[in-house]
Order: structure tokens, then C-alpha cells, then sequence
């Protein structure tokens, strides 16, 4: 069985500032994908960014990036310059060819004005 | 395009007795996911369906169902409530494929008393 674990149950960064939340992940699979979901206070989980394992280049979605290390079965998220909006709960996810997602306990993000 | 609709949003029900929920995909969506949501356990896969066929179910008793119709909106039951049964259920959809973005709908809240 895969686990995902996030080792920060809370965050809390100044707005416009950068914050990194980890994540790790444990598999035997070579080829699966990684998640960051954002669950804001309204609950409806919204996909904030996804990577391949096979690909080595790591992903960016505007102010979203994320640090991917294989190896390591590490895949941080970097969030710039943040924003009030950005406060939410954070999911980091695994899936691989069996269209399941296993989540980790997510990691409470509050952006300070 | 209109989002991922469940219904209802909020549900009470009592020990031992049945519930069914929901779920209605994104037009031309024909994957459809459920999950469980409890502070406790955190995020859990129930099951996944697709063209009406379970590709994959997650380690829940027997007490879980669900099913899928061929217009792909997909409902959950589940038999014999438990006080522990009490929780989000969200619902997700997407077209198929693994890396393809699930969204999900806003969740039905039971509440089992």
C-alpha cells in the first residue's frame, strides 16, 4: 500500500511571502503521480497542481511550483508570493494505474495580512 | 460548463438505519470517485467507477456500496449506520485517465446519530 505523509500539520506565512509545505511518499511503483489538492474553508477541493514520476522536470502553475526528488520520494509545494486566498488546507496525493488517490493528513496553510 | 453536483448537502440519520447519496459528474465525464472524509482518518478512497464498472474499491466494509448508471451520475449507500459513518462524503469526477484532473463537488455532510 502507498502512504503519503505530511510531516507539518500547520503553517503560517505573511502575505506576499513564500512558504514550503513537504511532503513524502512511500511506493515500489516506478511510474505514478503526484498531487497538491487545496481544500479551502468552503471545503470544495480544488486541484492546485500535478506531476508524472516519470518526468523529470518539475511543475509550475503560476505562484504553485513544486520540488520533485524521485529518489528521495520527496515532493515539496512552493507557494509565492502569498496571497489571503491561499489560505486553505493542503492534500498532497498519490496515484498510480488504479485510479485511486491516497492523501496525506494535509497541512493547514493561514496567510497573515 | 456546470461543476460536480451532490445531493443532498446535508444529511441526519440515525444508528441502523439506510442512506443514499448522490453524485453527478461533469457532462461527459464517465469516471466517478468517492471519498470519505473524517478528522479522524483523514481521506479515504471508497471506490472508483467508470462506463458503470468498479475499476477499484478501498478498504471499507461491505456496508458501502455504490453503483453507476449509464448517464455515468453515480450514487452511494450505505446499510447499517454507524456513529462512526459520520463524515464528508465528496464525490469526484473526471474523464478517466489517471493524470486527468479530478474534480470534486462540495460533499454531503451525514451526520449519524
Amino acid at each position: 500500500a502507498q502512504t503519503v505523509t505530511q510531516s507539518q500539520p500547520e503553517m503560517s506565512v505573511q502575505e506576499a511571502e513564500t512558504v514550503t509545505l513537504s511532503c513524502t511518499y512511500d511506493t515500489s511503483e516506478n511510474n505514478y503521480y503526484l498531487f497538491w489538492y487545496k481544500q479551502p474553508p468552503s471545503r470544495q477541493m480544488i486541484l492546485v497542481i500535478r506531476q508524472e514520476a516519470y518526468k523529470q522536470q518539475n511543475a509550475t502553475e503560476n505562484r504553485f511550483s513544486v520540488n520533485f526528488q524521485k529518489a528521495a520520494k520527496s515532493f515539496s509545494l512552493k507557494i509565492s508570493d502569498s496571497q489571503l486566498g491561499d489560505t486553505a488546507m493542503y492534500f498532497c496525493a498519490f496515484m498510480k494505474d488504479d485510479y485511486k488517490l491516497s492523501f496525506g493528513a494535509g497541512t493547514t496553510v493561514t496567510v497573515r495580512a | 460548463k456546470a461543476g460536480v453536483t451532490q445531493t443532498p448537502r446535508y444529511l441526519i440519520k440515525t444508528r441502523g438505519q439506510q442512506v443514499t447519496l448522490s453524485c453527478s459528474p461533469i457532462s461527459g465525464h464517465r469516471s466517478v470517485s468517492w471519498y470519505q472524509q473524517t478528522p479522524g482518518q483523514g481521506l479515504q478512497f471508497l471506490f472508483e467507477y467508470f462506463s458503470e464498472t468498479q475499476r477499484n474499491k478501498g478498504n471499507f466494509p461491505g456496508r458501502f456500496s455504490g453503483r453507476q448508471f449509464s448517464n455515468s451520475r453515480s450514487e452511494m449507500n450505505v446499510s447499517t449506520l454507524e456513529l462512526g459513518d459520520s463524515a464528508l462524503y465528496l464525490c469526484a469526477s473526471s474523464s478517466g485517465a489517471p493524470l486527468n484532473e479530478q474534480f470534486f463537488g462540495p460533499g454531503t455532510r451525514l451526520t449519524v446519530l
